[in-house]
């Protein structure tokens, strides 16, 4: 069980907007910066979001983040075919003294 | 452009030692960055292996930490995973990554290499 909880698949449409939810704890979440990773098929996770909502050079503004409390969200709008990917949240964990992820959500645009 | 490259074997047999590279590329190891290993067992999320330092200060994950050697060779920019002791639980993707800390933040993990896969078994 990851320690980050995440829906294991969403769809929607293209040209829609989707959320993606990591809930976690005061020991992780509650008290740290969330990062989001996309992994397409066959390729290496890329960072897709960083400091709770900034976004690298390079990622469309189509992809924003979000934290309130021991939750994060990652929201894409105009959803196209391409993202079709898996999605993570990641973060540390004060007492586990480790960095933690989420189980990944598997994003399907139909 | 950072890249990151995971090579080493991609079977190991039950009780043997699972040893990986990573060669990064575009950047220097000795640059103020942390290095890390995180794996992906089949059908499961994301698990932090452990992560070092130019200087060899290390961090290990605790479930892993009985078992477990990373090290770092800056002439090679270079550096390498060494995991005691697999069970076919260590059957996993195991990727490599930059990790990017900085003062006041958490950290985040980029780029990433494209991961290599090993399998535990006889």
């Amino acid at each position: 069980q990851s320690v980050l909880t995440q829906p294991p698949s969403l769809s929607a449409a293209p040209g829609q907007k989707v959320t993606i939810s990591c809930s976690g704890s005061s020991s992780n979440i509650g008290n740290h910066y969330v990062s989001w990773y996309q992994r397409l098929p066959g390729t290496a996770p890329k960072l897709l979001i960083y400091d709770n909502n900034k976004r690298p050079s390079g990622i469309p503004d189509r992809f924003s983040g979000s934290k309130s409390g021991t939750s994060a969200t990652l929201g894409i709008t105009g959803l196209q075919t391409g993202d079709e990917a898996d999605y993570y949240c990641g973060t540390w964990d004060n007492s586990l003294s480790a960095w933690v992820f989420g189980g990944g959500t598997k994003l399907t645009v139909l | 452009q950072v890249q990151l490259q995971e090579s080493g074997p991609g079977l190991v047999k039950p009780s043997e030692t699972l040893s990986l590279t990573c060669t990064v590329s575009g950047s220097s190891i000795s640059n103020n960055y942390y290095w890390g290993w995180i794996r992906q067992p089949p059908g499961k999320g994301l698990e932090w292996i452990g992560s070092i330092y130019h200087s060899g200060k290390t961090y290990y994950n605790p479930s892993l930490k009985s078992r477990l050697t990373i090290s770092v060779d800056p002439s090679k920019n270079q550096f390498s995973l060494m995991l005691r002791s697999v069970t076919a639980a260590d059957t996993a993707m195991y990727c490599c990554a930059r990790i990017v800390v900085v003062p006041g933040a958490t950290g985040w993990f980029d780029p990433w290499g494209q991961g290599t896969p090993v399998t535990v078994s006889s």
